[in-house]
């Protein structure tokens, strides 16, 4: 499976401030999602955007999707240090009558309180 | 019932033990899936079952064998692992059909390899 590229792999920010990260792909898509992992364990959804979507938003997060240059971002405002964790994009491909999710490689966000 | 329960949390095996992963669900998901992840590495996946039927194998070695029982349950057989083998193995599942395609991880079972 290919994966997709997040940068930045780790970013350090100030509780309070915005945190952004960014995710390529190299595949078509039919929906891009975020996840959130804590210390290594389970992943939980955060928010998802289809392919004919530019744009959507959920309490503090923002997604982007750009299709034409493969990409997607998402930005985390007024950070708390709740949010220190490890994020993944993950890129959905129908394949063989279902569908697959691919995860990039991971931004890992640490909020100094 | 929203969750995902994996079970054992932990467990360590010899490279000639045999053992099993169980994964259940009751939310009525159809779609179930195995991911390995290494240490600050993301989840690969491995299979992919659908109806209670394997859809995706992704190349995974013999040595890993998963199974679907019912609608409920998934497991995975571990026979003969290499120490590479250690790593989290998360199950998740999500429903088919209608729009919402989001998946639903277990917690992971945290498998060491000696």
């Amino acid at each position: 499976s290919q994966q997709g590229e997040e940068d930045p792999q780790a970013l350090s920010i100030q509780e309070g401030e915005n945190a952004t990260m960014n995710c390529s792909y190299k595949t078509s898509i039919n929906n891009l999602q975020w996840y959130r992992q804590n210390s290594g364990r389970g992943l939980v959804h955060l928010i998802l955007i289809r392919s004919n979507e530019r744009e959507k938003h959920s309490g503090r997060l923002r997604v982007t999707l750009d299709t034409s240059k493969k990409s997607s971002s998402l930005l985390i405002t007024a950070s708390r240090a709740a949010d220190t964790a490890s994020y993944f994009c993950a890129t959905g491909e129908r394949a063989s009558g279902t569908y697959k999710y691919i995860f990039g490689t991971g931004t890992r966000l640490k909020v100094l309180a | 019932d929203t969750e995902v329960t994996q079970t054992p949390k932990h467990l360590v095996m010899g490279m000639t033990n045999k053992k099993s992963l169980k994964c259940e669900q009751h939310m009525g998901h159809r779609a179930m899936y195995w991911y390995k992840q290494k240490a600050k590495k993301p989840p690969e996946l491995m299979f992919v079952y659908s109806y209670e039927k394997l859809s995706i194998n992704e190349s995974v070695p013999s040595r890993f064998s998963p199974e679907c029982p019912n609608s409920s349950l998934l497991n995975l057989h571990l026979h003969a692992l290499q120490p590479e083998d250690s790593a989290l193995y998360l199950c998740a599942s999500r429903p088919i059909g209608g729009s919402n395609e989001k998946l639903f991880f277990g917690s992971g079972t945290q498998l060491s390899v000696l």
